[in-house]
């Protein structure tokens, strides 16, 4: 069954600092990767997306995205986080199969903590 | 605002009883989904629909059944609830199911229940 790993649950930094969530999956053939936010109290938002193309993906906020093929991994990187990024973030996958799409398998999350 | 509504915002009730959660996709997507986020279990895949057919289960307890309907609504029906059954039910969308340009979901606020 495919799944997804977050390896940090719960990430506390100082404003300004860098940051990378680890996101990696099991499933050995096409997928398209999604980031997701959960700001407190709030809906889930989609941060950024890969379906195919440059494995480098940017999306809203200053936030990007690296896929690597080879390991599985779908990392999420900013280099300088302000308190309002303090959420939840979600790293999803879902697996492309004869055209269509499979459902959305999701990490279990990862707290970010910006401190002031 | 993703455009996905969900009702209520809050559910309380007790065990035993019957509840159902409501879901209006955005305008002009066919597909919806249900999720149920739980602290210990994260974010689980519980039923697909799209265009008023179920086209996929991941892990819903025969208590619970959803349905959508003509206009495209959802709702979600749990039944004999447990306590462990408290949880935060998101509603996603998406256009459809074909091309990978169309499989980006959408989430709405969400409904807390609590099974007292």
């Amino acid at each position: 069954a495919q799944s997804v790993s977050q390896h940090n649950h719960h990430v506390i930094l100082s404003e300004a600092a860098s940051l990378e969530l680890g996101c990696n999956y099991s499933y050995g053939g096409t997928v398209n990767l999604f980031w997701y936010v959960q700001y407190p109290g709030q809906h889930l938002q989609l941060l950024l997306k890969y379906f195919s193309g440059d494995p480098l993906v940017k999306g809203i906020k200053g936030f990007e995205a690296e896929f690597i093929k080879s390991k599985f991994s779908f990392n999420l990187r900013k280099p300088s986080v302000q308190w309002s990024d303090t959420a939840e973030y979600f790293c999803a996958v879902n697996a492309v199969y004869g055209g269509s799409q499979g459902n959305l398998i999701f990490g279990k999350g990862t707290k970010l903590s910006v401190k002031p | 605002d993703s455009g996905v509504t969900q009702t209520p915002k809050h559910l309380i009730t007790a065990t035993g009883q019957r509840v159902t959660l409501r879901c209006s996709p955005r305008s002009g997507d066919l597909s919806v989904y249900w999720y149920q986020q739980s602290l210990d279990q994260g974010l689980q895949f519980l039923i697909q629909y799209y265009n008023g057919e179920e086209r996929a289960k991941g892990n819903i307890l025969e208590r619970f059944s959803a349905q959508q309907f003509p206009d495209l609504h959802s709702e979600l029906n749990l039944s004999s609830l447990e306590l462990g059954d408290s949880a935060l039910y998101f509603c996603a969308s998406s256009v459809g199911l074909l091309g990978p340009a169309k499989n980006i979901q959408y989430f709405g606020a969400g409904t807390r229940l609590s099974v007292l």
